[in-house]
């Protein structure tokens, strides 16, 4: 089945500096990809996704980038703020997914340095 | 935001107990998840249904069972607690009207087995 790694597990940057968080996924056939952020205490809350026959999305200081030949999708956060420190995570939709039930990365914290 | 509403926010019980974790939605999706979060691990699916006649084990469904009461409701019983299912535990919904959209999740029940 479908496999997604996400790193690196932590992130520190400084405030104003950019954000890369990288996963890779295992089931070429995968085609939408959900990015979540999870703030202390809350809910997983959708912020980007993309599908398979896109290569890029952006929404103001969030962009997302997919390599389908490598099989691999990042995050991209510019002028970091201290509110994007939260947890993230990626996800993928897998091969035998009308259902959208999906695999997801184990979670990247990032920490955004005043 | 009180769309996908799970009860309870917080529960200690003791091992060998059994706990049912409600959730509701007033969203009007058909498709209701599990998943429990576990630091380092991520989001891990545990059973997903499309409706009330539709049930479907995810990655690590021994020792849980579901019941969809309603389309609006999926519930979650530990049979028998044992600590290793101390994790926070999230309901979602998807919208299939959206194709490969993103989920709502709640926010959260917290289970401590001791």
């Amino acid at each position: 089945g479908e496999n997604v790694e996400q790193h690196p597990s932590t992130l520190s940057v400084q405030e104003g500096d950019s954000a890369v968080i990288k996963c890779t996924y295992s089931d070429s056939a995968s085609n939408y990809f959900p990015w979540y952020k999870q703030e202390l205490g809350k809910r997983p809350q959708l912020i980007i996704d993309i599908r398979s026959n896109v290569g890029e999305k952006k929404d103001q200081r969030i962009a997302v980038t997919l390599n389908k030949t490598a099989k691999h999708f990042s995050l991209h956060i510019t002028e970091t703020q201290p509110e994007d420190s939260a947890v993230y995570f990626c996800a993928a939709n897998p091969r035998d997914s009308g259902t959208y039930k999906y695999i997801f990365g184990t979670g990247t914290r990032l920490k955004v340095l005043a | 935001d009180a769309d996908v509403t799970q009860t309870p926010r917080n529960r200690i019980t003791k091992t060998g107990k059994r706990i049912m974790l409600e959730c509701s939605q007033t969203k009007g999706h058909d498709r209701m998840y599990w998943y429990r979060q576990d630091p380092g691990l991520g989001l891990r699916l545990i059973y997903y249904s499309f409706d009330v006649k539709d049930i479907n084990k995810g990655e690590i469904s021994d020792g849980y069972s579901v019941s969809r009461q309603a389309q609006a409701k999926f519930s979650l019983s530990l049979e028998s607690a044992i600590p290793n299912q101390t994790a926070l535990y999230f309901c979602a919904t998807s919208d299939p009207t959206q194709g490969a959209g993103g989920y709502t999740f709640g926010s959260g029940t917290r289970l401590t087995v001791v």
